[in-house]
């Protein structure tokens, strides 16, 4: 069945590092892959999607990129800042209609 | 315009009862949809509706329901609650005006079963 797999489970950085989260996927039909920001007691939010068509996209200190033959997708946060302390989640949708698979979660801990 | 509202914020069940969620979609959003998130499984797909019908659905038991009203409103319900039911309740809407597979959460329903 449909399955996304995210790794690291947790991932801690020093402010001003790098942040790099990977997912994959196992639905070759999947064509959307949004990534979501959940800070504690709080909705998740949408944070930056791609679509199949594209490899690569970016929207200031976050990018995330799409590689449609091994079938994985990563986030990338630069210039990380105590903000970025949050649960990130990968998802993609699969099978018809709007039906999002979402990863494990990374928690990731910006550190001073 | 308002976000995707969800009553009630707070539940607390006991095993055996039935319960009742509302989710208000974004004013323009046909599409709701419904996960479950829990520390242990992350958020796992219940169920979508699109213009009062359920156009798709996941591994959960029949216990697990749903409608969507023809105000793009919708509920879900759970009966006979089980312990391993307390979870964390999103509702997501969608806007097929625009990029429909842009899903929009709620704040969530925490639902306690004791």
């Amino acid at each position: 069945g449909e399955n996304v797999e995210q790794h690291p489970s947790t991932l801690s950085v020093q402010e001003g590092d790098s942040a790099v989260i990977k997912c994959t996927y196992s639905d070759s039909a999947s064509n959307y892959f949004p990534w979501y920001k959940q800070e504690l007691g709080k909705r998740p939010q949408l944070i930056i999607d791609i679509r199949s068509n594209v490899g690569e996209k970016k929207d200031q200190r976050i990018a995330v990129t799409l590689n449609k033959t091994a079938k994985h997708f990563s986030l990338h946060i630069t210039e990380t800042q105590p903000e970025d302390s949050a649960v990130y989640f990968c998802a993609a949708i699969t099978g018809g209609g709007n039906k999002l698979t979402f990863g494990t979660g990374t928690q990731l801990k910006v550190e001073l | 315009k308002a976000g995707v509202t969800q009553t009630p914020r707070y539940l607390i069940k006991t095993r055996g009862q039935q319960v009742t969620l509302s989710c208000s979609p974004i004013s323009g959003h046909r599409s709701v949809s419904w996960y479950q998130q829990t520390p242990g499984q992350g958020l796992q797909f219940l169920f979508e509706y699109f213009s009062e019908t359920q156009r798709n659905k996941g591994n959960f038991p029949g216990r697990f329901s749903g409608r969507q009203f023809s105000n793009s409103r919708s509920e879900m319900n759970v009966s006979t609650l089980e312990l391993g039911d307390s979870a964390l309740y999103l509702c997501a809407s969608s806007d097929p005006q625009g990029s429909n597979e842009k899903l929009f959460f709620g704040s969530g329903t925490q639902l306690s079963v004791l």
